[in-house]
């Protein structure tokens, strides 16, 4: 068990660029979370997956926005057309089932930065 | 809405010394609530959580945790800071299976 491991932990892209990231949970966790972190702020919500079926998903997360998680495995996030205000910490985490809905293990994140 | 404040955003303390870390939420129901400690760079380590029962609870590193319901509180708290406690601190309540709603975070220097 290697922990939740995203991918690539610093990305620095122009302003208008696509980006995608990659979070590969915790094998036998069927939740995963996707929060933002702003500088000096704590993680805010984006949306969370449980298996392949994404249930929930925050109004941060605009129509720029989309990620997904084919087979229930890995997740990617892309952003189209980045924006300065995307300049973030994207963070990763996975959860087990029966865990009492938490267990949180959280990845080391990507940190965007769009100039 | 669910909300968590931290109202203090940075605190010092000096090695050895005792540390609390406060805590309020607004939450309708019972809130099951969450401490978790982030280094620089790195992502969130969980250190305590509160989701029934006895209102005092024991998390790792030799943290400890007090929800009180009257309050809206889960103070965070050490009796003995280390050096390596130096840290961001972050405050959180939430639903089973869905998101944590964070506070804002408490950066944590320990002065030798």
């Amino acid at each position: 068990d290697t922990g939740v491991s995203q991918n690539p932990r610093h990305k620095i892209t122009k302003r208008g660029q696509n980006v995608t990231f990659r979070c590969d949970p915790i094998s036998e966790h069927n939740r995963l979370y996707w929060y933002r972190q702003t500088l000096g702020q704590g993680p805010e919500f984006l949306t969370y997956f449980q298996n392949e079926a994404q249930l929930e998903k925050s109004r941060l997360l605009s129509d720029r926005f989309s990620a997904e998680r084919p087979k229930g495995s890995f997740s990617t996030l892309e952003i189209q057309r980045t924006e300065q205000g995307d300049s973030a910490m994207y963070l990763c985490a996975s959860s087990a089932p029966g865990a009492g809905g938490y267990g949180y293990t959280f990845g080391s994140g990507t940190r965007l930065t769009v100039v | 809405a669910q909300s968590v404040t931290q109202p203090d955003i940075h605190i010092t303390v000096s090695e050895g010394a005792s540390l609390e870390l406060r805590c309020n939420y607004s939450y309708g129901a019972t809130p099951y609530l969450f401490w978790y400690v982030q280094s620089p760079g790195q992502g969130l380590q969980l250190l305590l959580k509160y989701f029934s029962g006895d209102t005092l609870v024991q998390g790792i590193k030799g943290f400890e945790a007090e929800f009180k319901r009257s309050q809206s509180s889960f103070n965070l708290r050490k009796p003995s800071v280390h050096w390596s406690d130096a840290a961001e601190y972050f405050c959180a309540v939430g639903q089973a299976g869905n998101m944590l709603t964070f506070g804002g975070g408490t950066r944590l220097m320990v002065k030798p």
